[in-house]
């Protein structure tokens, strides 16, 4: 069966740190990639997405991912974190040739930065 | 636009009632979708549906029941309520089934003593 995994579960990290979150996910054919964002006590958003193209997307809020297709990753980057992104964030994957827009999610990681 | 609109926000059932989550959307979204996250577990998938009258089951249907009479509705029915269906509850809508960011709603936390 598909799936995707996230392998940091839970990450700390001071202000201005860089931060790299891993994503791979299972699936040989051609997938929609995101990653979300769910800040305490509100609903998830999505951070950015990747169909086709340019394998390196921005997203909003200073964000960007990069697909490896040879590695099945969609590792999520952003140089300096600040406090307020503090929060916990999901890598998910839709299989192009489901037609469905079935969303497989990862674990999760929850991202706490220190002030 | 509201978006995404869930009720209720909080709900505490006994083992063996039912209910119905409500879910709706002001977008026209055709397609819209049920999701469960438990920790540790991230989201899955319980029903979908790509347009009205049309639904299928997700990951974990076990348990649910869905319907889609209008574009704008997608309750979520618990049948006979059982402690493994705590969970937070999310309802989400695109404009089409693929190539299309999905909405989430604010969620349902619900659980089952």
């Amino acid at each position: 069966a598909q799936s995707v995994s996230q392998h940091n579960h839970h990450v700390i990290l001071s202000e201005a740190a860089s931060l790299e979150l891993g994503c791979n996910y299972s699936y040989g054919g051609t997938v929609n990639l995101f990653w979300y964002v769910q800040y305490p006590g509100q609903h998830l958003q999505l951070l950015l997405k990747y169909f086709s193209g340019d394998p390196l997307v921005k997203g909003i809020k200073g964000f960007e991912a990069e697909f490896i297709k040879s590695k099945f990753s969609f590792n999520l980057r952003k140089p300096s974190v600040q406090w307020s992104d503090t929060a916990e964030y999901f890598c998910a994957v839709n299989l192009d040739s489901s037609n469905t827009g079935k969303l497989i999610f990862g674990q999760g990681t929850t991202l706490q930065v220190k002030p | 636009n509201a978006g995404v609109t869930q009720t209720p926000k909080f709900q505490v059932l006994k083992t063996g009632q039912s209910m119905t989550l409500q879910c709706a959307q002001d977008m026209n979204h055709e397609y819209m979708s049920w999701y469960r996250q438990d920790p540790g577990m991230g989201l899955r998938l319980i029903h979908y549906s790509v347009g009205a009258g049309i639904t299928d089951q997700g990951e974990v249907p076990n348990g649910y029941n869905v319907s889609r009479s209008t574009t704008e509705d997608f309750p979520l029915r618990l049948l006979s309520a059982a402690p493994s269906q705590t969970s937070v509850y999310f309802c989400a809508s695109s404009y089409r089934a693929v190539l299309h960011e999905q909405y989430f709603g604010p969620g349902t936390r619900l659980t089952v003593t």
